[in-house]
């Protein structure tokens, strides 16, 4: 069965703090990524990698970066924190683009 | 208009019913449809796929409609254990990746 583990289930931070997400997988999966979820609004696409350091802007990146340093790794920063990226962030992963995702729980961000 | 737009629902039903729900996509050129399930405060998870000649997979059955461009999902035999929120998940021709509806909640009551 793939594995997709995040770092936190749940999340607080304040204003202006940056935020490390970390995503872990263990199928050897080529393709990662973020999404946040809103009530009403669905999935929406944060930002994409296809390989190692290799990276793609997703619909919605402004206010975010990413890291992509070994395969299995996929990181999701905040450099600077505020209140309208409090979410439910959800990390995937897949064999091909077009595959089916394999999900991690999500982290419950609240930025107050 | 949205790449994939759904139905909220609440669908409210009894066990032992059938419910049914579609979900229509916008860009023609699509090649991959599923569904996937998300329990409350959960991560979704693959459903089924969902091909051209349509798909059963125990109580659930899923059709894809090229020429109206929609997609549906029939859930027979409700059982309470199927209360969740259904995801339509289409793929975007122009890049390949998935594009995610916002969900059917459907709920079945004792």
């Amino acid at each position: 069965d793939v594995k997709v583990t995040q770092s936190s289930r749940y999340l607080v931070k304040r204003t202006g703090e940056k935020v490390f997400l970390e995503c872990v997988q263990d199928m050897d999966h080529e393709n990662m990524f973020w999404y946040r979820q809103d009530p009403g609004l669905g999935l929406r696409l944060i930002y994409f990698s296809y390989d190692v350091k290799m990276k793609e802007k997703g619909d919605i990146p402004e206010g975010y970066s990413v890291s992509r340093e070994k395969k299995e790794r996929f990181s999701l920063i905040l450099e600077s924190a505020s209140t309208n990226q409090t979410s439910m962030y959800l990390c995937a992963s897949s064999y091909q683009v077009t595959d089916t995702q394999y999900f991690g729980p999500g982290t419950r961000l609240t930025v107050l | 208009r949205k790449e994939v737009e759904q139905d909220p629902g609440p669908f409210n039903v009894p066990e032992g019913a059938t419910v049914a729900f579609n979900c229509t996509y916008s860009n023609s050129a699509s090649q991959s449809f599923f569904w996937y399930r998300q329990d409350c405060r959960k991560e979704p998870k693959l459903l089924m796929s969902v091909y051209s000649s349509g798909n059963e997979d125990g109580r659930f059955t899923a059709q894809l409609n090229r020429a109206s461009q929609y997609i549906s999902l029939l859930i027979r035999d409700s059982k309470l254990s199927d209360s969740a929120t259904y995801l339509c998940v289409v793929n975007r021709a122009n890049d390949y990746k998935l594009s995610f509806g916002a969900g059917t909640t459907v709920t079945v009551r004792a």
